[in-house]
């Protein structure tokens, strides 16, 4: 069965530190790997999308890696800021491209001061 | 640029009404989606729209659900008759034409429906 796994379900982390999230998936054949960012009360906005042939994509303090491998994936928040406050979806889709689309049930990450 | 535009932000209706969700894309976006979000069960997708024509609609949970697109700025997603668990938030996204498999998802700020 297609399935996206996400852990921590929650984190708690001091503004400025570091912190990683993961994506665990066994979704067969696999086109490509999207992370998105949830503030509450608004829609999911994208972050990063990687195809099964890249290892890592940036986007500012964000950075995700890829393992194809291994079908692992993780997000890199780097110096975060209160407004990193969010949930993080993980998305999986197949070779078709926008469907059919496999989501996990997201981190949900608190910066505090 | 206005982004995808959902209405209304929130419904509250009673068990049995019928309730239509309304949601314009980005113009020139040529693929809709309507998602719904629960916390129990996160992000699932509904059904999509390539084109206004629906291409997969295995996500949509049961015939009270019916979704439509009669052109490429409008489509409705539809509950009748509503029931409590249908309480959710929904989304629309849109995505532009391009290449296979590599397509941003543009989401609305979605409709928060509670059915008492």
């Amino acid at each position: 069965k297609n399935q996206v796994e996400q852990s921590p379900q929650s984190l708690i982390i001091l503004e400025g530190k570091n912190c990683t999230l993961q994506c665990n998936y066994t979704v067969s054949p696999f086109s490509n790997l999207r992370w998105y960012k949830q503030d509450t009360g608004r829609g999911p906005v994208s972050l990063t999308i990687m195809t099964f042939s890249e290892n890592t994509k940036s986007n500012g303090r964000y950075t995700a890696t890829l393992d194809a491998d291994t079908k692992q994936s993780s997000l890199h928040i780097t110096a975060s800021q209160l407004s990193d406050s969010a949930s993080y979806i993980c998305v999986v889709s197949h070779p078709s491209g926008n469907t059919p689309l496999v989501f996990g049930k997201g981190t949900r990450l608190s910066v505090i001061a | 640029d206005a982004g995808v535009i959902q209405s209304p932000r929130h419904e509250v209706t009673e068990m049995g009404q019928e309730v239509t969700l309304r949601c314009k894309p980005i113009s020139g976006h040529n693929s809709l989606f309507w998602y719904r979000q629960t916390m129990m069960r996160g992000l699932e997708l509904l059904i999509y729209f390539n084109n206004n024509v629906p291409i997969d609609d295995s996500g949509m949970p049961e015939d009270r659900f019916s979704a439509k697109m009669p052109n490429a700025s409008f489509s409705t997603l539809k509950i009748q008759p509503s029931e409590p668990r249908d309480s959710a938030v929904y989304f629309c996204a849109s995505s532009p034409p391009g290449t296979g498999g590599y397509n941003e998802q543009f989401f609305g700020p979605g409709t928060r429906l509670t059915v008492l």
